[in-house]
C-alpha cells in the first residue's frame, strides 16, 4: 500500500504559482496519482489525475517524474478562492487505495493571502 | 444534474434525540457513501452501499444506522449520539463501486450534538 506524504500547510499570495509536492515512495506499477480539493465546509472534489509525465486541465497541472516516487500539483496564479485543503491519493483511476476504498491522508492546507 | 444534495446543511441535536441525514443524487450512480469529517482532519469512510446493499461498514457504532431506500437516496439515521460525534457528515456517490470510479461529494451536514 503506497503511503503518501505532503506538507501539512502552505501559505501563498494572490497571483503566485503554488506547487504542492507529494511523496509516494512505494507506488505500485499500476497505481495512478489523484488529487482532490476541499473548500471549507464542502465535500472534496476531484481535480486532476495522472500516471506519468505531465497532465494539465483547466484547474491545475500535475507533474510526475520518471521514477513516479513523487508528484507535484501546480496551481497557476492562485486567487483567494484557491484557499482549500489538497489531498494526494495513490491508487486506482478513482484514487481508491485501500482495498478499493477511497481513503484520505492528512492533506495540505493552502492559505492564499491578498 | 451532476450534484449530490445533502439535507439538512446544519443540525443540532441532543443526546436523546433521533434524527436523520438525507442524501440524494440523480446521476444514475449505483454506489453511495457516508464519510465523517472532524475539524482539521481528513474525511473518514463510514459506510458504502453498492446497488442498494450495504457492502462496507467501517466498524461504525450502532447509533449510526444507514439506509438506502433506492438507488438515488441514502439516509443516515442517528440515535443516542455523543458530543464527540459532532462533525461534518459527507455523502458521496460514484457510478459503481468498481475500480477506477471517481467519487462525487455533497457539501455535507454539519452536526452538533449537545
Amino acid at each position: 500500500l503506497a503511503k503518501t506524504t505532503q506538507p501539512i500547510s502552505m501559505d501563498s499570495y494572490e497571483g503566485q504559482e503554488v506547487n504542492i509536492t507529494c511523496s509516494h515512495n512505494n507506488i505500485a506499477t499500476n497505481d495512478y496519482i489523484t488529487w482532490y480539493q476541499q473548500f471549507p465546509s464542502q465535500g472534496p472534489r476531484f481535480i486532476i489525475q495522472g500516471y506519468k509525465t505531465k497532465v494539465t486541465n483547466e484547474v491545475a497541472s500535475l507533474f510526475i517524474p520518471a521514477d513516479r516516487k513523487s508528484s507535484t500539483l501546480s496551481l497557476p496564479r492562485v486567487s483567494l478562492s484557491d484557499t482549500a485543503v489538497y489531498y494526494c491519493l495513490v491508487g486506482d483511476m478513482g484514487g481508491r487505495n485501500q482495498g478499493g476504498k477511497l481513503i484520505f491522508g492528512q492533506g495540505t492546507e493552502l492559505s492564499v493571502k491578498p | 444534474d451532476t450534484e449530490v444534495t445533502q439535507t439538512p446543511k446544519h443540525l443540532v441535536m441532543g443526546m436523546t434525540n433521533k434524527k436523520s441525514l438525507k442524501c440524494e443524487q440523480h446521476m444514475g450512480h449505483r454506489a453511495m457513501y457516508w464519510y465523517k469529517q472532524k475539524a482539521k482532519k481528513p474525511p473518514e469512510l463510514m459506510f458504502v452501499y453498492s446497488y442498494e446493499k450495504l457492502s462496507i461498514n467501517e466498524s461504525v457504532p450502532s447509533r449510526f444506522s444507514p439506509e438506502c431506500p433506492n438507488s438515488s437516496l441514502l439516509n443516515l439515521h442517528l440515535h443516542a449520539l455523543q458530543p464527540e460525534d459532532s462533525a461534518l457528515y459527507l455523502c458521496a456517490s460514484s457510478p459503481s463501486e468498481g475500480e477506477g470510479e471517481k467519487l462525487f461529494f455533497g457539501s455535507g451536514t454539519q452536526l452538533s450534538v449537545l
